[in-house]
C-alpha cells in the first residue's frame, strides 16, 4: 500500500531536549516536505526536498533541521525544542516531473508534538 | 512568493444546502491549484486539482472547482452537502517555477444533519 509513515504519532517533551520525527514513503517520490499545522494559521511549510541531498527552506524553517540521505526518508530534527514549536506536524511526498510542477501531495497521519 | 487567501473560516450549513468556499491567490504567473480536505482527526487528502485545460474541474465526493484566471480565484463548490462533509478544507497553490506549495488558512465546515 502506498503510504507516508510518520513516527511517533504523539510526542511530549521538555524544552531543549533534542528530538527527531521520522518520515518514510514507499512511492519512490522525489519530493518530500514538512508542514506544521496550527489553529487559524493553516499549514505552513517548514522544509522541503527535491531529491536526495537537496533540501530547501520553506516559510517557517527557524528551529528545525532536515536531512535527505535516502530517497525514502526525510526526518525532521528539533535540536532544542521550545514551547512555540508545539504543533501538529505533517510530512508529505509527491512525484515531480520537473521544477515547479508539483503533483498532488500524499500526507502522513501527523505527529502531535507538545513541548513543555 | 505566492500566498493564498480563504475567507469565511467557519461555515455552518444544514444538509442539502449548497456550499461554496472562496480561494484567491497572489501570483501573476502560471499556477497549479489544489483543494485538500481534512476530516476530523485525519490527515489531508486531495479533493481535486487544476493544472491546465478546462477551468471547471470535478473532484471526489461531488465537489467541483472553477479556476478564473482574471480573478486569481479557484473556488470550491458542492451543490448539496451531507453530514459527512464536515471537515476542514484547504486551498493550495504551487507557482510554476518554484517548488513550494502554499496553503490557505482553511475553512472549517460543519454540516448539521
Amino acid at each position: 500500500e502506498a503510504q507516508v509513515t510518520q513516527n511517533p504519532r504523539y510526542l511530549i517533551t521538555v524544552t531543549g531536549k533534542k528530538l527527531t520525527v521520522t518520515c518514510s514513503q514507499n512511492m519512490n517520490h522525489e519530493y518530500m516536505s514538512w508542514y506544521r499545522q496550527d489553529p487559524g494559521l493553516g499549514l505552513r511549510q517548514i522544509y522541503y526536498s527535491m531529491n536526495v541531498e537537496v533540501t530547501d527552506k520553506g516559510d517557517v524553517p527557524e528551529g528545525y533541521k532536515v536531512s535527505r540521505k535516502e530517497k525514502r526518508n526525510f526526518p525532521l530534527i528539533l535540536e532544542s525544542p521550545s514551547p512555540n514549536q508545539t504543533s501538529l506536524y505533517f510530512c508529505a511526498s509527491s512525484s515531480t516531473p520537473g521544477t515547479g510542477r508539483l503533483r498532488p501531495l500524499h500526507f502522513g497521519n501527523g505527529t502531535r508534538l507538545t513541548v513543555t | 512568493a505566492q500566498s493564498v487567501s480563504q475567507h469565511n473560516h467557519h461555515v455552518i450549513l444544514s444538509e442539502a444546502a449548497s456550499l461554496e468556499l472562496g480561494c484567491n491567490y497572489s501570483y501573476g504567473g502560471t499556477v497549479n491549484l489544489f483543494w485538500y480536505v481534512q476530516y476530523p482527526g485525519q490527515h489531508l487528502q486531495l479533493l481535486l486539482k487544476y493544472f491546465s485545460g478546462d477551468p471547471l474541474v470535478k473532484g471526489i465526493k461531488g465537489f467541483e472547482a472553477e479556476f478564473i484566471k482574471s480573478k486569481f480565484s479557484f473556488n470550491l463548490r458542492k451543490p448539496s452537502v451531507q453530514w459527512s462533509d464536515t471537515a476542514e478544507y484547504f486551498c493550495a497553490v504551487n507557482a510554476r517555477g518554484n517548488n513550494r506549495l502554499a496553503f490557505g488558512k482553511g475553512n472549517q465546515v460543519v454540516v448539521i444533519p
